[in-house]
């Protein structure tokens, strides 16, 4: 079974700032990962799917994945109060179901 | 305008009451599946479908149950409803249950069973 792992926070980054959110897993066998953003008491939204080693820019966002490493992780650059959300890692398992890491609470500080 | 929507969004009910909670997608996605979300345990996969008439059980399937008679669709039923299920309900569809898995969400459903 594969496992997602985060560090569940919070992580409070000042406005303007670039946030930097980890994710690591626990087998080999993924080669996709996809960053969710969750406000309070909403549904999680897809920002950025990755599925090759290397990095991945769409606006201010960022996604690093390094398979060797196992890790993948989350830049936000020039962070905004409207940033301030729970960051949701996931990957599919053999079965292509995702597995979810437990998230991590950003907060930005204006 | 593509979505995925669930009806209702809120619902207090009692226990031993059968409940429907219905989830739909316009965009015809292939893959639709159930979460469910509680505080502390992050989203936890209920049952998914693959394509149409074809379901399986996720991690926390006891006490529900599902059907795919129609792409579009994917109903969430509950039974017999107890107060452990008492959770924030989402449903997720994907073109396809591939590692291209790429979900997206329905607006949620906040269920209370007293």
């Amino acid at each position: 079974q594969k496992e997602v792992e985060q560090n569940s926070g919070p992580l409070s980054v000042p406005e303007g700032a670039i946030a930097s959110l980890n994710c690591t897993y626990s087998d080999r066998v993924s080669q996709s990962f996809f960053w969710y953003r969750q406000y309070s008491g909403k549904s999680p939204e897809l920002i950025m799917s990755i599925y090759s080693n290397g990095d991945k820019e769409d606006g201010r966002f960022t996604a690093q994945l390094n398979k060797a490493s196992q890790y993948v992780s989350l830049l936000i650059r020039d962070s905004q109060p409207s940033d301030s959300a729970t960051y949701l890692c996931a990957s599919p398992d053999s079965n292509y179901q995702l597995i979810w890491g437990a998230g991590t609470k950003l907060i930005i500080k204006p | 305008e593509a979505q995925v929507t669930q009806n209702p969004r809120y619902l207090i009910t009692v226990t031993g009451k059968k409940l429907t909670v219905t989830c739909s997608q316009n965009m015809n996605h292939e893959y639709m599946s159930w979460y469910r979300q509680d505080p502390g345990l992050g989203l936890r996969q209920i049952y998914y479908s693959m394509n149409v008439e074809v379901t399986d059980k996720g991690d926390v399937p006891e006490g529900y149950k599902v059907s795919r008679k129609e792409k579009r669709n994917f109903p969430l039923i509950l039974e017999s409803p107890s107060p452990n299920q008492t959770s924030l309900y989402f449903c997720a569809s994907s073109r396809a249950g591939t590692e291209y898995n790429e979900q997206f969400f329905g607006p949620g459903t906040r269920l209370t069973v007293l």
